[in-house]
């Protein structure tokens, strides 16, 4: 059963910094694309980032391009957002995906962007 | 981009009685393999997403099979043949055919 849990979540200032953490367990995680999503309050979806498994490579959605990188690390299963610069409007919850076509899901950690 | 385009954005329905959504992308999604790839996904109130059909008509593991994916090219929809309590929710399409990924803006069925 795939399993995805976020972590990492929490309350922070514009302009700062924060980083989420997505562990995955229950498929061969190497061979996966792996995609952040996120979701405002009362909002839609929003996808953010990808990570090709067998390449590497990356892709940002204009929003969060230059100010939020994603990586991984396939000897612990696990994928990463590190988010700087952070404003107002990247408050949300922000899902970690399997895959592309986002085939699973975790929970979400929620990001709050505030004074 | 490609913008997804949903409609209606709020279905009111009553238990039983079958429902329908319709999605259109602004640019084909079939890609260079040959497939289409139109996902639809489901989002019950206070729950993670979770994917029901995936290039255009399969559904996942575990999905009812009351609900019905079809379409082509940049016309797709997301069919409830019998409504039922727990089907409510969001339900957003969403194009993997081209970078960057996008969704449909949502629509939100309740029961009448």
């Amino acid at each position: 059963e795939v399993q995805l849990v976020e972590s990492g979540g929490g309350l922070v200032q514009p302009g700062g910094s924060l980083r989420l953490s997505c562990a995955a367990s229950g498929f061969t995680f190497r061979t996966y694309t792996m995609t952040w999503v996120r979701q405002a309050p009362g909002k839609g979806l929003e996808w953010i980032s990808s990570i090709v498994g067998s390449s590497g490579a990356i892709y940002y959605a204009d929003s969060v391009q230059g100010r939020f990188t994603i990586s991984r690390d396939n000897a612990k299963d696990s994928v990463y957002l590190q988010m700087n610069s952070l404003r107002d409007e990247d408050t949300a919850v922000y899902y970690c995906a399997r895959g592309g076509g986002m085939d699973g899901w975790g929970q979400g950690a929620l990001v709050t962007v505030s004074t | 981009d490609v913008v997804m385009t949903q409609s209606p954005l709020s279905l009111p329905v009553t238990l039983g009685q079958p429902a329908s959504i319709s999605c259109r992308s602004s640019q084909s999604l079939v890609y260079s393999d040959g497939n289409t790839y139109l996902n639809w996904f489901q989002q019950r109130p206070g729950q993670s997403p979770r994917r029901l059909i995936y290039k255009v008509s399969n559904r996942d593991s575990g999905v009812p099979d009351r609900f019905s994916g079809s379409g082509s090219g940049t016309d797709f929809t997301l069919k409830i043949s019998r409504v039922e309590a727990e089907d409510v929710g969001v339900y957003y399409c969403m194009q993997a055919a081209h970078w960057p990924r996008t969704f449909g803006q949502g629509t939100k069925v309740e029961i009448k």
